[in-house]
């Protein structure tokens, strides 16, 4: 059965550092693969989308890496500050379907 | 505020009793989606709507569930005789018709209800 898995351990990390988070996943082929932010009480929020042929996407301090051979997506927080702790959801989505199929998320803390 | 907007935000029920929730998507958006999302784990998709038609519905969408949306507006979903296995924040979402949205397809997620079954 498909599996998306995100390390489901908070990542603690201090002030200005980078935090790194991964998405693993096995029997799926997704043509893109999204991060989504989602704060306590709230719905989630896109941020990037990288599609199947690509490498790299950066936005700003984000950016989000994509490698289908290991089945494997690194999201990157460079220069972290506190307003971006959250969870961090990874998503998947086929190139004919609309839906999503989320990870469990990664819970993020910066500490000043 | 033109964001996807759920009511209500809370909702307590016993087990046994019917509820129903309601979805306004952003009104550009012709594509409603609905999901469960339990503490602690990411989003799981319950059903899609293109318009008024449900094009796509999920195994974990028994018979006890129903979706709606009626004039390709605004959505309902019901649960009858609720479980307490049905408690979890019921989120919606929406997107732009596939002419406008290319391949990005970006959901754009309500604030939830979250359901609680005593």
């Amino acid at each position: 059965s498909q599996k998306i898995e995100q390390n489901s351990e908070a990542l603690n990390i201090q002030e200005g550092k980078t935090a790194t988070l991964t998405c693993n996943y096995t029997n799926y082929s997704p043509a893109y693969l999204q991060w989504y932010r989602q704060d306590p009480g709230r719905g989630p929020v896109f941020l990037l989308l990288i599609r199947e042929n690509e490498k790299e996407k950066r936005k700003e301090r984000l950016k989000v890496t994509f490698d289908t051979t290991l089945k494997q997506s690194l999201f990157h927080i460079t220069a972290s500050q506190p307003a971006d702790s959250a969870t961090y959801l990874c998503a998947l989505r086929k190139a004919a379907g609309n839906k999503l199929t989320f990870g469990g998320g990664t819970r993020v803390l910066v500490k000043p | 505020d033109t964001g996807v907007s759920q009511d209500p935000r809370h909702k307590i029920t016993k087990r046994g009793q019917n509820v129903t929730f309601r979805c306004d998507p952003i009104s550009e958006h012709n594509r409603l989606y609905w999901y469960r999302q339990t503490l602690g784990q990411g989003p799981e998709f319950l059903t899609y709507f293109q318009n008024e038609a449900q094009l796509e519905k999920s195994r974990l969408l028994s018979d006890r569930f129903s979706a709606e949306r009626p004039k390709g507006s605004f959505s309902t979903l019901e649960i009858q005789r609720t479980e307490q296995g049905d408690s979890a924040m019921y989120l919606c979402a929406s997107s732009l018709p596939p002419r406008l949205a290319g391949t990005k397809n970006e959901q754009f997620f309500g604030p939830g209800t979250r359901l609680t079954v005593l």
